[in-house]
């Protein structure tokens, strides 16, 4: 079955680089279609997509977040890993990874990791 | 950037009873191939969000048939037929512009029972 786990440190201090690594199994980012997206959610508020890579290692940014987001994939270790650099308190949040699969469109996030928390302080 | 609306924000249900949730794009969805590029998350408390609908009205996998997604452009609608009391959770809606590539959730709609 497909399955997703995002892991990374649970504190960072501020303007320090975070690099998260997300391990999945169950399907390969070298399948035609197959992408990896992560988003992230700060406390109490809503999900924001931060970035999304593809099997033919296209890579997309959100718009606001471009300059800091870097995204990259080991399709022999299923791993896909975000950087994010200069780190800021208002990055604190949980970082999802999340599958979804292009088939005549996109079919939707289908499967999600359980999350980690992110927290930016001194 | 496009941006998505969500009404209303807090929605308290009866189980049993239908409920709506509406969603609008400040831009059109639809795509040239027909498919409007809008999906349905349900976010339960504590939990990592999960798809109940994909390209605007499909349902994905297990989810129960008493969720339908409909609507077309820029005004779109998750419908409830009959709301249970494992239905509660924040509900968002989801815009998958493809060029360039923009991913835009809206603001969420917290589902809770009366």
């Amino acid at each position: 079955q497909v399955t997703l786990r995002e892991s990374g440190p649970a504190l960072v201090k501020p303007t320090q680089t975070l690099t998260l690594t997300c391990t999945f199994s169950g399907f390969s980012l070298g399948t035609t279609g197959m992408c990896v997206s992560w988003i992230r959610q700060p406390p109490g508020k809503a999900l924001e997509w931060l970035a999304r890579i593809d099997w033919d290692d296209d890579k997309y940014y959100s718009t606001s977040l471009k300059t800091r987001l870097t995204i990259s994939k080991d399709t022999s270790k299923n791993q896909v890993v975000l950087t994010m650099t200069n780190m800021d308190p208002v990055d604190t949040a949980t970082y999802y990874c999340a599958r979804i699969r292009l088939v005549s469109g996109p079919q939707g996030f289908d499967y999600w990791g359980q999350g980690t928390l992110v927290t930016v302080s001194s | 950037d496009i941006v998505m609306t969500q009404s209303p924000l807090s929605l308290p249900v009866t189980p049993g009873e239908p409920a709506s949730i509406f969603c609008r794009s400040s831009q059109s969805l639809l795509h040239v191939n027909g498919y409007n590029y809008l999906d349905w998350y349900l976010q339960k408390p504590g939990q990592s969000p999960q798809l109940l609908i994909y390209l605007g009205s499909n349902r994905a996998s297990g989810v129960p048939d008493r969720f339908s997604g409909s609507g077309s452009g820029t005004d779109f609608t998750l419908n409830i037929s009959r709301v249970e009391a494992e239905d509660v959770g924040v509900y968002y809606c989801m815009q998958v512009l493809q060029t360039p590539l923009l991913i835009t959730f809206g603001p969420g709609t917290k589902v809770d029972i009366k």
